[in-house]
């Protein structure tokens, strides 16, 4: 079955740029997710990227995609106190009845001063 | 504005209660799913419906039990709560199919079973 795999953590300067990666294993995603998660509230559509792209930039966040190695990231600019929140990254399956996604374990980011 | 709403913020019940969670979605979506959130764990998805009295079992679907009467609204049903079902609820929808298929999410319900 499909396993979406995240680091459970990661600590950033306020300024500095953050990076959070993911590992999916189903190859034939045909779209894969960046959800973000404020505090108290429910995911939110970051961005996304279509399967056959190996880039995404859009203002601060820039996604790379190796489909070689199932390999998925999220790069965030000069990183913002507002930025933190828990990020998750998603696959998606195409059944005969619905589209499913599978998410991650999910990355908690946290800014500091 | 798609707005996805569920029923309670925050839900203390009792072992062995019959517990309902109720989301509504105001897009006329075709599809709706349950997630439980815990962490470490991520998202796991429970039950989904495309379509009206239309269901079927996600990943976990021990447990659980769903209903779809009316297009915009998919409830969740824990028949006899167990303390493992305490957890953070999510309610999602989305467009049939087409496109990235975004889903929109609910602000979720914590359910603690004492």
């Amino acid at each position: 079955g499909e396993d979406v795999e995240q680091s459970l953590f990661l600590s950033v300067r306020e300024g500095d740029s953050s990076v959070i990666n993911c590992t999916y294993t189903d190859s034939s995603s045909t779209y894969l997710y960046w959800y973000k998660q404020e505090p108290g509230a429910g995911l939110q559509l970051l961005t996304y990227i279509f399967s056959n792209m190996d880039m995404k930039q859009d203002q601060r966040l820039t996604v790379l995609l190796n489909k070689k190695d199932k390999h998925l990231s999220l790069r965030i600019a000069d990183t913002q106190t507002g930025d933190s929140a828990i990020y998750f990254c998603a696959e998606i399956a195409h059944t005969g009845t619905a589209s499913k996604l599978t998410f991650g374990t999910g990355t908690r980011l946290q800014v500091t001063l | 504005d798609v707005k996805v709403t569920q029923s309670s913020r925050y839900l203390v019940k009792r072992t062995g209660e019959k517990v309902f969670l109720e989301c509504v979605q105001d897009m006329d979506h075709e599809n709706m799913f349950w997630y439980r959130q815990d962490p470490g764990l991520g998202l796991r998805l429970i039950y989904f419906s495309y379509d009206v009295k239309m269901k079927e079992k996600g990943d976990i679907p021990e447990g659980y039990s769903v209903s779809r009467e009316k297009k915009e609204r998919f409830s969740l049903i824990l028949e006899s709560a167990s303390t493992n079902q305490t957890s953070m609820y999510l309610c999602a929808s989305s467009l049939l199919a087409g496109g990235p298929n975004e889903q929109f999410f609910g602000p979720g319900t914590r359910l603690t079973v004492l």
